[in-house]
């Protein structure tokens, strides 16, 4: 079973440019999570879809970050503009709907750096 | 709101020695996930917790829930260093598929 991709994996741009990551969810995993881990940190929640629709984005700073997920597969994650304290690892997890627990599995992640 | 702390939050040790990573939480739960971190990688779930008494183990780590004490404990057994990690609990809420997570205990085992 292939696991969730996720694209680039390292990324550096200068503040106030914008970037994008994609993300692809094990195949059939209804519900997709966008975290962002800071060095030494846990990671931060910042949007869950469940299917095309949001569940929670109540942590994710809509002035400068969006989020979709077209057709309840792949997502895209992009910041506009992006500032110095936007660096850290973006990492995209999935787990399916129902059974009555929430496995999350996760992507490798993203590393944006911005200077 | 649900918290989730972990203690310690860092944990040096020598090679052949146990210790115990704890993990409590504040709210009515019984789903618990324990995951592992190496340094520059993603998060790779280690354990899955459903239920009161429930007890995982996977060579020298075993995982425990006590529901009533909103605790959960990850027990190393014999450490060595490819145990050296990061791990994380995390917390089901029930309403929403959402993980709410600890702060990670970082472990280094020294040979």
């Amino acid at each position: 079973e292939a696991g969730v991709a996720q694209s680039p994996r390292y990324k550096i741009i200068e503040k106030r440019q914008s970037v994008a990551f994609w993300c692809n969810p094990i195949s059939g995993h209804a519900t997709l999570y966008w975290y962002q881990q800071i060095l030494g940190q846990g990671p931060k929640l910042l949007i869950q879809f469940q299917n095309n629709g949001v569940v929670d984005d109540s942590q994710l700073p809509k002035d400068r970050f969006s989020a979709e997920r077209l057709k309840g597969v792949d997502s895209t994650l992009k910041i506009q503009p992006a500032k110095l304290e936007d660096s850290a690892v973006y990492l995209c997890a999935s787990s399916t709907q129902g059974f009555g627990f929430t496995e999350a599995f996760f992507g490798q992640g993203t590393r944006l750096t911005v200077v | 709101e649900l918290k989730v702390e972990q203690n310690p939050l860092f944990l040096s040790m020598q090679e052949g020695k146990n210790y115990t990573i704890y993990c409590n939480y504040s709210t009515t739960s019984d789903r618990l996930y324990w995951y592992r971190q190496d340094p520059g990688k993603s998060l790779e779930s280690l354990f899955v917790l459903l239920s009161n008494g429930a007890v995982k183990q996977e060579g020298r780590l075993m995982a425990s829930l006590d529901t009533k004490a909103r605790l959960s404990t990850l027990h190393i057994t014999a450490a060595v260093h490819d145990l050296s990690a990061t791990y994380f609990c995390a917390v089901d809420e029930w309403s929403n598929y959402q993980l709410i997570w600890g702060a990670g205990t970082k472990l280094i085992i020294k040979p």
